[in-house]
């Protein structure tokens, strides 16, 4: 569901590590899946996406996991670098809603 | 290719005060528009979004209301700001359901 009124979780790493950062959906007939990127002060860039007809997804360094049986979905960062800092929000499109729904949000800290 | 500007960047007004926030998109047809509110530190919470000229759907109850009076045009408006209205204003695109949103790059809107 919506995240108006949480503060974010957080997570550190070290420069040059993985990341996973989690994300449980609430939808099961949602059947599209986003991960977004924000930085401070500025609107939140797409990411990578995946599609209820798949389970993994890759891009550049990073992959996109989905579970549908536990309602999951995870974006690993591979090779963590101080640029990666942000906070990253997933978000799921319900089918038949014209809407995304946004997940809570996860910082993430890389420290040099 | 497609664009979205939103404007302006950063605005103070005192309380009582009229607000309106534009966006426009440029380089696509009747796209889906979005205004987002995200307080800081905290997630992104959906005001209203609209699937075509003068069709506007409300989100939260609010003192906001928000108007698409051309095919890329989305405006948020208030007649009296309240303290509670500050925040990250953020308007978005989308293609149709089951695509990302696009976002522009934010309004900070303080209110004194």
């Amino acid at each position: 569901g919506e995240s108006v009124g949480l503060h974010l979780p957080t997570l550190s790493v070290q420069e040059g590590d993985n990341s996973i950062i989690n994300c449980a959906y609430s939808n099961s007939a949602s059947d599209y899946f986003i991960w977004y990127k924000q930085e401070s002060g500025k609107g939140p860039q797409f990411i990578i996406d995946i599609r209820s007809n798949m389970d993994k997804r890759q891009g550049q360094r990073v992959t996109v996991l989905l579970n549908k049986t536990v309602k999951h979905l995870s974006l690993q960062i591979a090779a963590t670098q101080p640029g990666d800092s942000a906070v990253y929000f997933c978000a799921e499109n319900q089918g038949g809603s014209e809407k995304l729904v946004f997940g809570k949000g996860t910082k993430l800290t890389v420290n040099p | 290719s497609q664009t979205i500007h939103q404007w302006p960047a950063t605005l103070v007004q005192p309380v009582g005060s009229p607000l309106s926030l534009e966006c426009t998109v440029e380089g696509t047809s009747n796209p889906n528009l979005y205004w987002y509110r995200q307080a800081a530190g905290r997630g992104l919470q959906l005001l209203f979004y609209s699937v075509g000229i003068g069709q506007i759907s409300s989100e939260v109850p609010q003192n906001l209301s928000a108007s698409r009076p051309q095919d890329r045009q989305f405006i948020l408006s208030s007649k009296k700001l309240l303290l509670s209205d500050s925040g990250f204003y953020l308007c978005a695109w989308s293609v149709r359901r089951g695509y990302g949103y696009t976002f522009g790059s934010g309004t900070r809107l303080t209110v004194v």
